[in-house]
């Protein structure tokens, strides 16, 4: 079992709507951060987290340490929000991915 | 203030070859990250400096290496070049590592023919 879990794999949405993508891992971390790739490769941090919940525009970030669990919000999606979204944990001295939720945004 | 820079971006080698890829940093930022991207493994964590000195290791062969240099600049190394090596090859610099903000540059593809 993958120590980060990342659901659901795949998300279709039409603009507007609400969108939610989670993470679960297994593991104890220092630090939760919500990665955005679009085509091509190029990776944006979006957020790092080790407690509570950040907000910046549309993008909404929360974190539950006792329950290892983080969500990341898009509210009002729109189809330049199509991308990957990742999530990645820093264990110890190393740092672990998730196998990535892909967003497509239908206008 | 300019972004994270790699090169190259993009690279054919053949099997056996050696392969070094740089990294320069955002002016000011200490850390630097590599990471390696494939379709079938995801992303993975490579190595970690901070100051020229190698913080942290990620589960790789010794067939990758990787220094920084005194003005945070980085390269990282593969020698004995295996088709398995093909990758996206991601830096990415922050101010004392992944336990904060970091800031990718565009990657590196390598093609191992």
């Amino acid at each position: 079992k993958n120590e980060v879990e990342q659901s659901p794999q795949n998300l279709t949405a039409q603009e507007g709507e609400f969108i939610t993508i989670n993470c679960s891992y297994s593991v104890g971390i220092s630090a939760l951060h919500w990665l955005q790739q679009h085509p091509g490769g190029g990776i944006v941090s979006l957020f790092m987290l080790s407690s509570g919940k950040k907000k910046h525009g549309r993008l909404i970030a929360t974190i539950n340490i006792q329950e290892k669990h983080s969500s990341l919000h898009i509210t009002a999606s729109h189809p330049r929000d199509s991308a990957v979204y990742i999530c990645a944990v820093r264990v110890n001295n190393d740092m672990r991915f998730g196998a990535g939720t892909r967003l497509t945004v239908k206008p | 203030k300019a972004g994270v820079t790699q090169t190259p971006r993009y690279l054919i080698k053949t099997r056996g070859q050696q392969v070094t890829l740089s990294c320069s940093p955002i002016s000011g930022h200490r850390s630097v990250s590599w990471y390696q991207q494939t379709p079938g493994q995801g992303l993975q964590f490579l190595f970690e400096y901070f100051s020229e000195t190698q913080r942290n290791k990620g589960n790789f062969p010794g067939r990758f290496s990787g220094r920084q240099f005194s003005n945070s600049r980085s390269e990282m190394n593969v020698s004995t070049l295996e088709l398995g090596d093909s990758a996206l090859y991601l830096c990415a610099s922050g101010t004392s590592g992944s336990a904060n903000e970091q800031f990718f540059g565009p990657g590196t593809r390598l093609t191992v023919l």
